[in-house]
């Protein structure tokens, strides 16, 4: 398997509280990405990051924050947690431009719950 | 909008039983993704197409992208119940930039 760890794996959080996901890896990838599963709507691209403290923003960023200091280690924040952000959580990398010219690694998922 | 459209959602078949699950874009794509997921686990990539007209086979798994790169089908032959779980296609669309986007996943189940 990849070296991909996503912490924690679960997660019950009350409406209006922050909360941080982080995604380690130790294969050095340069690619980093956040999505979310839901049903109906697949997975959906949060943020992603090119390279330490290069990051941009995905198709539902709004409400979400990342952040990258070190090369292994992704964290994705929710400022103020709210129902809708009850989800699946999925972290992945990848070494190419992109994630299309390389193979992409995938976390185990994180799942998110907000009440 | 889905970039991606995925079909069927969901597909029951009996063991044995040969099955195609297909993925359009309405844009070009610069190449396509397939991948498995096992309920509550994380993506596992199958295959990569990045020609237009490429096929590609994995034990009994067949993925084909078309001509103009805007479609994909994955074909599973005499399908047996460890091919049960989520198929994903995914791809990276001409002119969106970095951004890599999914279909909304195929749930099959395979009956004994």
């Amino acid at each position: 398997d990849a070296g991909i760890t996503q912490s924690p794996r679960h997660k019950v959080t009350e409406t209006g509280t922050p909360v941080t996901l982080r995604c380690h890896q130790t294969e050095n990838h340069r690619y980093m990405y956040w999505y979310r599963q839901d049903p109906g709507h697949g997975l959906r691209l949060i943020h992603y990051s090119y390279g330490v403290k290069d990051t941009d923003k995905g198709e539902v960023s709004d409400g979400y924050s990342v952040s990258r200091s070190k090369t292994e280690d992704f964290l994705l924040t929710l400022e103020s947690a709210t129902s809708s952000q009850t989800s699946v959580y999925f972290c992945a990398i990848s070494a190419g431009t992109g994630i299309m010219n390389t193979e992409a690694f995938f976390g185990q998922g994180t799942r998110l719950t907000v009440v | 909008s889905q970039e991606l459209e995925q079909s069927p959602q969901s597909l029951i078949v009996q063991e044995g039983k040969n099955l195609t699950i297909n993925c359009t874009s309405s844009k070009t794509l610069y190449g396509l993704y397939w991948y498995k997921q096992k309920y509550g686990e994380g993506l596992i990539f199958l295959m990569m197409l990045q020609k237009g007209g490429e096929e590609k086979s994995h034990e009994k798994i067949t993925a084909k992208l078309d001509e103009k790169k805007q479609q994909s089908s994955l074909h599973i032959t005499a399908s047996q119940p460890s091919h049960a779980g989520i198929y994903l296609c995914g791809a990276d669309i001409i002119g969106t930039g970095n951004q890599f986007y999914f279909g909304t996943g195929t749930s099959l189940t395979v009956i004994p």
